[in-house]
């Protein structure tokens, strides 16, 4: 089982509506969680972080935890075109001792002006 | 100079050549990472250092040096390179301690667009 698992996409939206993203991980012991959003050849720069069970805001991001389901997502809303990326849910990853993060394989997201 | 710096941003090297790529933070963290991202593969951990000392090695071929001189520098030395070895070489570091002992948020430089040919 994939320590992380995404939905690879393309997620195809209209500018102007929400765009909902979501991935599951297999470790219970995770604390930690985070929504990174790479353009085609270019690094990861974070959105989210999120550690606790609930919603959490940052302008049009909202990132929402569910530790019982084991499920981490990222809404964002009033889609835009520079909003076009991958987007990378990450978590810590187990054969580290959680000290380093693994990574998802990152779903495409498209939004059509 | 701010955040995460790599050099040489690009670099074409044939597979008896041996070269290095240079990371610098300029963060005051304390863990830096090596990460390698094939095409239309994702991001695959190759070593990990905290507090200079390696800590991670996610079997990397030898051909692969990695070397950590201080917190803030990170080199990944590179000989007798494969052509699928060929991909974007991105570092990150990190301040680890601050999560209750889990990975924290990582910042990653620009990367190192590789090419072997």
């Amino acid at each position: 089982q994939k320590e992380v698992e995404q939905n690879s996409g393309p997620l195809s939206v209209p500018e102007g509506a929400i765009a909902s993203l979501n991935c599951t991980y297999s470790d219970r012991g995770s604390q930690s969680f985070f929504w990174y959003r790479q353009y085609s050849g270019k690094s990861p720069e974070l959105i989210m972080s999120i550690y606790s069970n609930g919603d959490k805001e940052d302008g049009r991001f909202t990132a929402q935890l569910n530790k019982a389901s084991q499920y981490v997502s990222l809404l964002i809303r009033d889609s835009q075109p520079s909003d076009s990326a991958t987007y990378l849910c990450a978590v810590p990853r187990r054969d580290t001792g959680r000290r380093a993060l693994t990574f998802g394989s990152g779903t495409r997201l498209q939004v059509q002006p | 100079e701010t955040g995460v710096t790599q050099t040489p941003r690009h670099l074409v090297m044939g597979m008896t050549n041996k070269k290095s790529l240079k990371c610098e933070q300029h963060l005051g963290h304390n863990a830096m990472y090596w990460y390698k991202q094939s095409a239309k593969k994702p991001l695959e951990l190759m070593f990990v250092y905290n507090f200079k000392e390696q800590t991670e090695n996610n079997s990397v071929p030898s051909r692969f040096s990695p070397e950590c001189p201080n917190s803030s520098h990170l080199f990944l030395h590179l000989h007798t390179l494969q052509p699928e070895d060929s991909a974007l070489y991105l570092c990150a570091s990190s301040q680890t301690g601050t999560s209750g002992g889990q990975a924290d948020t990582q910042y990653f430089g620009p990367g190192t667009r590789l090419t072997v040919l």
